[in-house]
């Protein structure tokens, strides 16, 4: 799987949009952008996940640039509830399903 | 709420125990993959069943070892317990191993284990 690379940590006023990028540009064309967070101590909880598409579902919105080497995960109106580590995971479709994750980005959201 | 049931909560022993953990999928979920979070290492995949068979191992070590039930509930088994086994333990559960849109992994709330 493709190695990411995320900032360590980020500061968001609560209410404005919660914009985290992630770095993927050594991923293949057969390799899905996976986003997941984890809140405390709590098990990691699936956002969304996109190929090359920019895809939208309830809880957030990804961004995948043209060329797949980079995303974005936007979080539209953070609230206090999303303050927790995000992790960008990079992982083949078939065949490789474990998920590997890195150190992904402490989100802190600002009163 | 995932769906995913993980039990005990916590878990408090000695060094040398050996304890079990148990995992049930999501209703229809055929394959359970368990994970390890400790402090210095993150959080790093064990092993990985699909409807009753072992399908992929991680970093897991010969001390510890898994099985999933004709129920597809799974259970993992840690023996001779070290202080460095000290960990929140991860069952997720998908309804296919590896492939689409099916696969998305969906995790429990965990297993916490001191040992002491």
């Amino acid at each position: 799987d493709a190695k990411t690379t995320q900032p360590t940590s980020m500061d968001c006023a609560e209410g404005r949009a919660a914009n985290l990028p992630c770095n993927h540009s050594t991923i293949s064309g057969n390799e899905y952008v996976y986003w997941y967070r984890q809140i405390h101590s709590q098990g990691p909880q699936y956002i969304i996940h996109g190929l090359k598409n920019n895809e939208t579902n309830e809880m957030a919105s990804l961004i995948i640039t043209e060329d797949r080497k980079s995303s974005t995960l936007i979080l539209p109106h953070a609230t206090l509830r999303d303050t927790a580590v995000y992790y960008c995971i990079v992982r083949v479709a078939f065949g490789n399903e474990k998920l590997t994750f890195g150190t992904g980005t402490r989100l802190t959201i600002i009163p | 709420d995932s769906g995913v049931t993980q039990t005990p909560k916590h878990l408090i022993t000695a060094t040398g125990q050996r304890v079990t953990l148990r995992c049930s999928p999501r209703s229809g979920d055929l394959s359970v993959y368990w994970y390890q979070q400790s402090l210095d290492q993150g959080l790093q995949f064990l092993i990985q069943y699909y409807n009753g068979e072992e399908r992929a191992k991680g970093n897991i070590l010969e001390r510890f070892s898994a099985q999933q039930f004709p129920d597809l509930h799974s259970e993992l088994n840690l023996s001779s317990l070290e202080l460095g086994d000290s960990a929140l333990y991860f069952c997720a559960s998908s309804v296919v191993p590896g492939g689409g849109l099916g696969d998305t992994q969906y995790f429990g709330p965990g297993t916490r284990l001191t040992v002491l």
